[in-house]
């Protein structure tokens, strides 16, 4: 089915440790985002892409790096990672330039870090 | 700035009775309004959407909500509950950005709707 497709689904991490978060979508979507959601908490953004090679921060972007080197692709990567960084995350791709309400979202990431 | 009030962080009801999640907002021109449902496990799913036209707005799986400027207010409704509607709701504005490509979505912390047989 089309859509966005994060992997993994879970990730347990050692404090330190690094990781990528893969995001993947089939729709063409030249915008892409990335949020995490802390428990009891709604998204808030991390980054996001406008499209291949633009990438820009959103509102909480410390501690995490990402890339955009093709349309279907937006890793995100976490190089040392902290007990904060535990979360959940969301990838998302719009196909409209200022709707990111009309996001298709992936189905999640269950980051934890002890 | 703008802000979105969940007045509720969980509501239980049976099923077959009416639903009512309340919202309010804060915002210094005509928002944008949004209502997002997120199945255990799931990513979010765009419920309904505000913008400026009708102040009653119908969504999806029986689900409206109404925009009261007077009250700020955007709570949403559905008559009669159903087993499937259990899930977490969030009530969003949009906040568009002078500068950068994306509307920001500013979003309440949830409601997590209980429905019991």
């Amino acid at each position: 089915n089309a859509g966005v497709t994060q992997t993994p689904k879970f990730r347990i991490l050692k404090i330190g440790q690094s990781m990528t978060l893969q995001c993947t979508q089939d729709m063409n979507h030249n915008y892409m985002y990335w949020y995490r959601q802390d428990p009891g908490m709604g998204l808030k953004l991390i980054y996001y892409s406008v499209g291949a090679g633009i990438t820009d921060k959103g509102e909480v972007p410390n501690g995490y790096n990402v890339s955009r080197s093709t349309t279907e692709d937006f890793p995100l990567r976490l190089e040392l990672a902290a007990p904060s960084q535990t979360s959940v995350y969301f990838c998302a791709s719009s196909f409209l330039p200022r709707q990111p309400e009309n996001a298709f979202f992936g189905q999640g990431t269950r980051l934890t870090v002890v | 700035a703008q802000s979105v009030t969940q007045l509720d962080s969980h509501v239980s009801v049976s099923e077959g009775t009416p639903v009512l999640l309340r919202c309010n907002y804060s915002s210094s021109y005509s928002p944008s309004l949004f209502w997002y449902v997120q199945h255990p496990n799931k990513g979010l799913q765009l419920l309904l959407k505000y913008t400026s036209a009708a102040t009653l707005v119908k969504g999806i799986n029986g689900f409206e909500a109404e925009f009261k400027k007077s009250e700020t207010s955007f709570h949403l409704t559905k008559p009669s509950a159903h087993m499937s509607d259990a899930a977490e709701y969030f009530c969003v504005v949009s906040d568009p950005q002078v500068s950068g490509g994306y509307n920001k979505l500013i979003f309440g912390a949830g409601t997590r709707l209980a429905v019991h047989p």
